[in-house]
């Protein structure tokens, strides 16, 4: 059965500051790797994802992929507080549409 | 943006009672699924459906019933609550196809059994 696990399980940086979020996962035959980003009372949303080993960026976001070490991370640049939030990476299991998530990194980022 | 709609907002329910709750989708997606969070715990699966009149279980199915009427309708039933329930529940719907794998979450259901 998939496992994943998140690292660090909180975080606080100053606004401005890079802010790196990790996710392992356990079956090397993972298809979808993705961040989703829930604030408080919220319902978690869909921030990036990506099928293949590489780095996509989408303005101050970069998600890496390495399936090889059964890790794929989230790079924030330029945090800001609205970036405050819990951080949850989810993997698709391969053949079938269940989606496995991790337990969630909480970020505050203070001005 | 993609439409998914939980009903209650919020429930107090006793236990042993019964606990229906409700998921509708606008989106013309397949795949439907209730996940339970708590904290520390992140999202965890209950049941999925990839579509209608058909159900699969998750990873944490015991205790929980679904139903899947219709494509857009979903529902997670909890026959006997139990205290151990409590917890914020999440349905979503996710479309088919290999480049079709975002989960669209609705608002969110809080479940307090007492």
């Amino acid at each position: 059965q998939q496992k994943v696990q998140q690292s660090p399980e909180s975080l606080i940086v100053p606004e401005g500051a890079m802010t790196s979020l990790n996710c392992t996962f356990s079956d090397s035959a993972s298809q979808y790797f993705a961040w989703y980003r829930q604030h408080s009372g919220k319902a978690p949303k869909a921030l990036m994802s990506i099928f293949s080993n590489g780095e996509k960026e989408e303005g101050r976001f970069t998600i890496h992929l390495n399936k090889a070490s059964l890790h794929f991370s989230l790079h924030i640049r330029d945090s800001q507080p609205s970036d405050s939030a819990l951080y949850l990476c989810a993997v698709k299991d391969t053949g079938n549409y269940k989606y496995v998530f991790g337990a969630g990194t909480r970020l505050k980022v203070i001005a | 943006e993609a439409a998914v709609t939980q009903s209650p907002r919020s429930k107090v329910a006793v236990t042993g009672g019964k606990v229906t709750l409700s998921c509708h989708q606008t989106n013309n997606h397949d795949y439907m699924y209730w996940y339970r969070q708590d904290t520390g715990h992140g999202l965890r699966l209950i049941h999925y459906s990839y579509v209608a009149d058909s159900t699969e279980k998750g990873d944490i199915p015991d205790g929980y019933k679904a139903s899947r009427p219709s494509q857009e309708n979903f529902s997670l039933i909890l026959e006997l609550a139990s205290l151990s329930q409590t917890a914020v529940y999440f349905c979503a719907s996710s479309d088919r196809g290999p480049s079709a794998e975002t989960l669209y979450f609705g608002s969110g259901t809080r479940l307090t059994v007492l």
